[in-house]
């Protein structure tokens, strides 16, 4: 059983950094590209990230490139979300997602980040 | 990315069937098969439908399916059920190699 469990958000001041790892397990980690999804609360989802199975390609929505950095250790089938320069509007539960073929198929349960003085 | 555009709510009764409509442009919906559907119940994680526009994931029911038009996907629902009542959003991989969703549409079943 595909299972994405997501950890670290919490509360941070605007300005402030935060890293979110995902921890996968029930297939092949090392396989898949992987992505990062969020959604603000009583709003619809936003891909936020992406990275291919051996983290040389990576892409991010607008709204965050040059502040977030996504990557992924193999040997420990976690992905990461570094997040920096974190804004209000960052606000949002946090999804670790898998892709198979172009296709997002599995979601983690999410993890909320609030950005707030 | 603009997001792709769904309407913000469909409804109708049990046994009846309704359909969610997904516009988007040559660079995502009408450029690829890569258009998928997600179920989110309040709360939950999303839930994949369909994909590759008309496909079913094992152990989701033949009430659901999909199709697309040009830069249309559309979602059918058939023989609806109180527990289809959720949230819907489309999806679609784009030409930038990155993903947009749509707005999400919110199905209440009267």
């Amino acid at each position: 059983e595909v299972q994405l469990l997501e950890s670290g958000g919490g509360l941070v001041q605007p300005g402030g950094s935060l890293r979110l790892p995902c921890a996968a397990s029930g297939f092949t980690f090392s396989n898949y590209d992987m992505s990062w999804v969020r959604q603000a609360p009583g709003k619809g989802l936003e891909w936020v990230s992406g990275i291919s199975v051996n983290g040389y390609t990576r892409n991010y929505a607008d709204s965050v490139k040059g502040r977030f950095t996504i990557s992924r250790d193999n040997s420990k089938s976690t992905l990461y979300l570094q997040m920096n320069s974190l804004r209000a509007e960052d606000t949002a539960v946090y999804y670790c997602a898998k892709i198979r073929t172009k296709t997002i198929d599995y979601w983690g349960q999410g993890t909320l980040v609030t950005v707030s003085s | 990315q603009s997001a792709l555009t769904q309407p913000a709510s469909v409804s109708g009764s049990p046994g009846q069937s309704i359909t969610i409509s997904c516009s988007g442009t040559s660079s995502d919906v009408g450029g690829y098969y890569y258009v998928s559907w997600y179920q989110q119940h309040a709360g939950k994680a999303p839930k994949l439908m369909i994909y590759d526009v008309s496909n079913r994931p094992s152990g989701v029911s033949n009430r659901f399916s999909g199709s697309k038009s040009g830069n249309t996907a559309s979602l059918t629902i058939s023989g609806l059920q109180a527990e289809d009542e959720a949230d819907y959003y489309c999806s679609s991989y784009t030409s930038s190699s990155t993903w947009v969703f749509g707005g999400g549409t919110k199905l209440t079943v009267l």
